[in-house]
């Protein structure tokens, strides 16, 4: 069941806050997020586990709530270098063998 | 050194031609798979293989063989390639076998068909 992502695409200033949204419609072990630039590849940015957590790496940051099934992705302060397409990948907690299923990705611009 | 490398980066063929995309990674990693990204970037697993053997196939066309001669390398064939097999594809590798540890992605292959 592949997750939905929201906004689908955002721009935003040098400086700005964003969040990026991820919700399922399964119970979800797990939540992974990517971000891809332009021409590249898929570059992992962080897992969140079931059992409530929130992750942060510098200014990017997530939080998953379980019982929603959802998880954001916070960037603040945002650089330049944020732009890309996010990805976030849920893995279902009753899915057995199916693999872990991609959203259709945020577009994020960051302009000076 | 490169983690996870595909080759070639840019393939260009004609229909019904075959053609191969080797992939290889030295993480040291038991998990491989192949994810194919569309033109409108949704990126979806076509194969995952764990220590050479296959673990998933998703409803991908019989047309598309993966072969693992071992546990670093996962080799993507394609015969008699249509159109709409037109995309990026990307190998990735984790160390877990249901991915729930982090992926590494080669840097793509984008095929044309014409």
């Amino acid at each position: 069941q592949q997750p939905v992502q929201s906004p689908q695409a955002v721009i935003l200033r040098e400086g700005e806050d964003a969040v990026i949204n991820c919700s399922s419609s399964k119970a979800l072990y797990s939540v992974h997020w990517y971000r891809q630039k332009h021409g590249e590849a898929p570059v992992f940015l962080m897992i969140l586990l079931k059992g409530g957590e929130q992750k942060g790496h510098e200014k990017i940051s997530a939080s998953f709530n379980e019982k929603k099934q959802q998880s954001s992705l916070y960037l603040t302060a945002s650089q330049l270098s944020y732009s890309g397409t996010y990805f976030c990948g849920t893995d279902e907690i009753y899915s057995g063998n199916t693999p872990l299923v991609f959203g259709k990705g945020t577009r994020l611009s960051v302009i000076a | 050194d490169t983690a996870v490398s595909q080759t070639p980066k840019y393939l260009v063929t004609q229909m019904g031609n075959d053609k191969s995309i080797k992939c290889e990674q030295n993480l040291g990693h038991d998990t491989m798979y192949w994810y194919k990204q569309d033109s409108k970037k949704f990126l979806k697993i076509m194969f995952s293989y764990n220590n050479k053997e296959l673990i998933i196939n998703e409803t991908v066309p019989n047309r598309f063989s993966p072969k693992s001669p071992d546990k670093a390398h996962l080799n993507l064939h394609i015969n008699s390639l249509e159109l709409g097999d037109s995309a990026v594809y990307f190998c990735a590798s984790s160390q877990d076998v249901w991915g729930r540890t982090e992926a590494f992605f080669g840097q793509g292959t984008r095929l044309t068909v014409v």
